[in-house]
């Protein structure tokens, strides 16, 4: 079945580590997307890339890093320069030209103890 | 810019009554219309979109959501919810013929009380 991984679906760490997020899709995408989700703020975007080895930032990038090597893969790190890290990552795919219509994963919790 | 309000941050309702879960939108341009349900702790699944054509969408799970052009609106309605139905609830607005990049609401938490 097609559609997008998440991992780990949860993870703890110390603050000051950076820790990396996981995202995989097999639905032939170009577009992907990282967003986080905090209670009562909705979605916010980090990071997109529409094509691989390109990514533009979204609203909130900073102390955020992503690639795009493959067209599969767009990992996402939250670095020890964020400064509240804690909150529920998820990652999205979409068809370039298409509508807008978001696919989206099961979603990373972090919290930074 | 686009932009999208949802109105209610908490919509509490009994077991096989009736609910609407109202989104506003702003936008200069033609736009493509999304609902998406969001269960605990899981990620984002599509309810229903508004692409062109009918202004009445149905979608899963029998929601259904009406398309207002003069009224920019684009609220979504089921006629009887399940307690299966409690979830956060978002809308989004997407430019048509644009970067397709969507903007979100900020949810809407239906809760169904037996």
């Amino acid at each position: 079945d097609g559609g997008i991984t998440q991992s780990p679906k949860y993870l703890f760490r110390k603050e000051g580590q950076n820790v990396t997020l996981s995202c995989e899709q097999n639905l032939n995408h170009d577009a992907m997307y990282w967003y986080r989700q905090d209670p009562g703020q909705g979605l916010r975007l980090i990071y997109y890339s529409q094509i691989v080895n390109d990514f533009q930032k979204g609203d909130i990038a900073e102390g955020y890093s992503v690639s795009r090597e493959k067209k599969e893969s767009f990992p996402l790190t939250v670095t020890s320069a964020q400064k509240n890290p804690t909150a529920f990552y998820l990652c999205a795919s979409a068809r370039t030209g298409g509508t807008g219509e978001l696919f989206f994963g099961e979603g990373s919790r972090l919290t930074v103890l | 810019a686009q932009s999208v309000t949802q109105l209610d941050s908490q919509v509490p309702v009994f077991e096989e009554a009736p609910v609407e879960l109202r989104c506003n939108y702003s936008s200069s341009v033609s736009v493509y219309l999304f609902w998406y349900v969001q269960y605990p702790n899981q990620g984002l699944q599509l309810l229903l979109k508004y692409l062109s054509g009918s202004t009445l969408v149905k979608g899963i799970n029998g929601f259904e959501a009406e398309f207002n052009k003069s009224q920019t609106s684009f609220h979504l309605r089921k006629p009887s919810v399940h307690i299966s139905d409690t979830a956060e609830y978002f809308c989004a607005v997407s430019k048509s013929g644009g970067s397709y990049i969507p903007t979100f609401g900020r949810g809407t938490s239906l809760i169904v009380h037996p």
